[in-house]
């Protein structure tokens, strides 16, 4: 069965380095979301991206943060400088087309030191 | 805003039992709803979609419901067994069907589930 896919699984940067976290959504989705996860919290939106362009972000997708799908297949977060509050389990996901399931992948730890 | 609340936050069952997850929502307008499965330390496994105009969906020993005028729904697990160990998260979304919009997930809190032998 098609799967998201999502690398590095495990990220451990310095504080105000900049990383990039990068997926393969499933191949004939249309929609691609980042979503991320606190350690004990909710898992909580960031932004959703649909016809090469921003669709929505949340309040914590600030300038810091960007997203592209470069090359119609992948699709990356950057995070220009990170802090210590940006470590989180990071999880990327797609959908076919509306009202359908979003597919998650297995996430990528992100641990900012 | 949209608030998604799970209860129990956690339980334990022997093997075999019959059991129900309870999720809420508070703006019960045209949503669709979405249950995941997570295990410690990865990713979020759909389990069963229910859309808007629907108000079951079934899946092997899953079953889950939707009322969307009391802003609930309910995921019923049927002789459950260790294998079913794991977190249990409803999520909704906007049913946004045809206008090209992506909708977001909120996500519940979750309930942890384990099922002891």
């Amino acid at each position: 069965e098609p799967e998201v896919t999502q690398t590095p699984s495990h990220q451990v940067t310095q504080m105000g380095q900049e990383v990039i976290l990068r997926c393969v959504p499933i191949s004939n989705h249309l929609y691609f979301y980042w979503y991320r996860q606190i350690l004990g919290q909710k898992v909580e939106f960031l932004v959703s991206f649909y016809n090469n362009e921003i669709s929505e972000k949340s309040e914590i997708f600030d300038d810091q943060f960007s997203v592209e799908r470069p090359d119609g297949s992948n699709f990356t977060l950057k995070i220009r400088s990170t802090k210590l509050e940006d470590s989180a389990m990071y999880f990327c996901a797609s959908m076919w087309y509306s009202n359908q399931p979003q597919h998650f992948g297995d996430g990528t730890r992100l641990s900012i030191l | 805003k949209q608030e998604v609340t799970q209860i129990p936050a956690a339980l334990s069952v022997p093997e075999g039992e019959n059991l129900v997850l309870n999720c809420s929502f508070t703006d019960s307008a045209i949503y669709n709803l979405q249950w995941f499965r997570q295990d410690p330390g990865k990713g979020l496994t759909s389990l069963l979609l229910i859309q808007s105009s629907q108000r079951e969906q079934t899946s092997g020993r899953l079953n889950a419901s939707l009322d969307k005028s009391s802003g609930r729904s309910t995921l019923y697990i049927a002789a459950s067994q260790p294998g079913d160990s794991a977190t249990y998260l409803c999520a909704v979304y906007r049913d946004l069907y045809n206008t090209g919009t992506a909708s977001k997930l909120t996500f519940g809190t979750g309930t942890r589930l384990q099922v002891t032998l």
